[in-house]
């Protein structure tokens, strides 16, 4: 079926980096833009990046720009975040999300929404 | 960046009963707009795509309706499984894509 795994989370010092993992099966992962959402503790939800099918186009919320780097390998049916000079508001759960997309003649249509979530992985930053 | 403003905070229903939560815009979203429960310790679930488009496998008692900068979801009849938390998200201008701060359904 199809499934989003996401890996990586964990305890990090202020400053440092972390890498998370999503691991996805069940459909074409090629064909879908990817999205990563976080949920402090007690919060809402706070969308973080979204990547394009073919990584043509990366998009960040301006919390993570310049910090956080959204990647794919097609090859592996895995999405990346790249977390640098993490801060203590950057605790939350991190949520990997496949865009909703419909098919058609041409290139696909993404919703820019989210049909399909992951479980989580929990980054918590603090000394 | 569009805000998008949910109420009430916490509604709380009994089974069977009607709700109906607002998502309100700072500005038009166009129907742009979609609505996903989460349940506690669970990942978020899409419910409503294009403010009124129902996601594969919801039930039909779920409704979105909607646009411009007011949108409604609504629960015709509640079931147990049901109480749970609801965010609207928008689409129309972005990035970034903006979420609502939720709706607690709860059990009265």
């Amino acid at each position: 079926q199809v499934q989003l795994v996401e890996s990586g989370g964990g305890v990090v010092q202020p400053g440092r980096s972390l890498r998370l993992s999503c691991a996805a099966s069940g459909f074409t992962f090629s064909s879908y833009s990817l999205h990563w959402v976080r949920q402090a503790p007690g919060k809402g939800l706070e969308w973080v990046a979204v990547i394009s099918y073919d990584v043509s186009n990366k998009y960040y919320a301006d919390s993570v720009k310049g910090r956080f780097t959204i990647s794919r390998d097609n090859s592996k049916s895995t999405l990346y975040l790249q977390m640098n000079s993490l801060r203590a508001d950057d605790t939350a759960v991190y949520y990997c999300a496949r865009d909703r997309v419909e098919f058609g003649d041409y290139e696909p249509y993404s919703y820019y929404c989210m049909d399909v979530w992951g479980k989580g992985t929990t980054v918590t930053v603090s000394s | 960046e569009i805000v998008l403003t949910q109420s009430p905070a916490t509604l709380s229903l009994s089974p069977g009963e009607r709700a109906t939560l607002s998502c309100r815009a700072s500005q038009s979203v166009s129907t742009y707009l979609a609505w996903y429960q989460q349940k506690p310790g669970q990942a978020p679930r899409l419910l409503i795509y294009d403010a009124s488009n129902r996601a594969t496998g919801i039930p039909a008692r779920f409704s979105g309706s909607g646009s411009g900068t007011d949108f409604t979801l609504t629960i015709s009849s509640l079931e147990p499984e049901d109480f749970a938390v609801y965010y609207c998200q928008q689409r129309s201008k972005w990035p970034p894509l903006t979420f609502g701060g939720g709706t607690k359904v709860e059990i009265k």
